[in-house]
């Protein structure tokens, strides 16, 4: 069964500083793999993806990830964090086993950002 | 494009009551999913509808669940005699699928409570 693992429940970081958000994945053929931020009491919005070709992909509000097959890995940076970053992350998997295609998620990581 | 939209945003009911939740995708989505999200969790994937065909189930989706998308365009989802178990963010996805994969948009999430 495909599994994504997001090894920090929690991270801090001051404001200013560069941030790397952990995500590995286990998929058993090419996954799709996505990131997304949740604010309090909110839905999920979409930062970036990756389907195919280069494999570090670009997102809105200056993210970026890149993925690592040998690794199992879809790991997301920031070289500079806002306060405005505060906010849960979710990394995801799709297409799921057997053509459904719901996506599967992490139990994210809460980002707190330090002033 | 207004995005997804789901009603209402908060529901609190007493055990044992029926709820009904709706979804709206973005106008030309074809693909409507459903995926419930409890504290501190990711979301999990319940059902997911092409047009008006429910083409998948997850096994989360008990005999007390029933979706529906009449004429492919919004969507409901309705839990008959509910439990405290099922309290829970309900959230709506859309997406338009083309070629082998799709990128999923978040409606806000409907947060029920049941009493």
């Amino acid at each position: 069964a495909q599994s994504v693992t997001q090894p920090d429940i929690h991270i801090t970081v001051s404001e200013g500083a560069s941030l790397e958000l952990r995500c590995n994945y286990s998929y058993g053929a090419t996954p799709y793999l996505f990131w997304y931020v949740q604010s309090p009491g909110q839905g999920l919005q979409l930062l970036l993806k990756y389907f195919s070709g280069d494999t570090l992909v670009q997102g809105i509000k200056g993210f970026e990830a890149e993925f690592k097959r040998s690794q199992s890995s879809f790991n997301l940076r920031k070289p500079s964090v806002h306060w405005s970053d505060a906010a849960e992350y979710f990394c995801a998997v799709g297409p799921g086993r057997g053509g459904a295609d719901g996506l599967t998620f992490g139990k994210g990581t809460h980002l707190i950002i330090q002033p | 494009d207004t995005g997804v939209s789901q009603d209402p945003r908060h529901k609190i009911t007493k055990r044992g009551q029926n709820v009904t939740f709706r979804c709206d995708p973005i106008s030309e989505h074809n693909r409507l999913y459903w995926y419930r999200q409890t504290l501190g969790q990711g979301p999990e994937f319940l059902t997911y509808f092409q047009n008006e065909a429910q083409l998948e189930k997850s096994r989360l989706l008990s005999d007390r669940f029933s979706a529906e998308r009449p004429k492919g365009s919004f969507s409901t989802l309705e839990i008959q005699r509910t439990e405290q178990g099922d309290s829970a963010m309900y959230l709506c996805a859309s997406s338009f699928r083309s070629g082998i994969a799709d990128t999923q948009y978040f409606g806000p999430g409907t947060r029920l409570t049941v009493l």
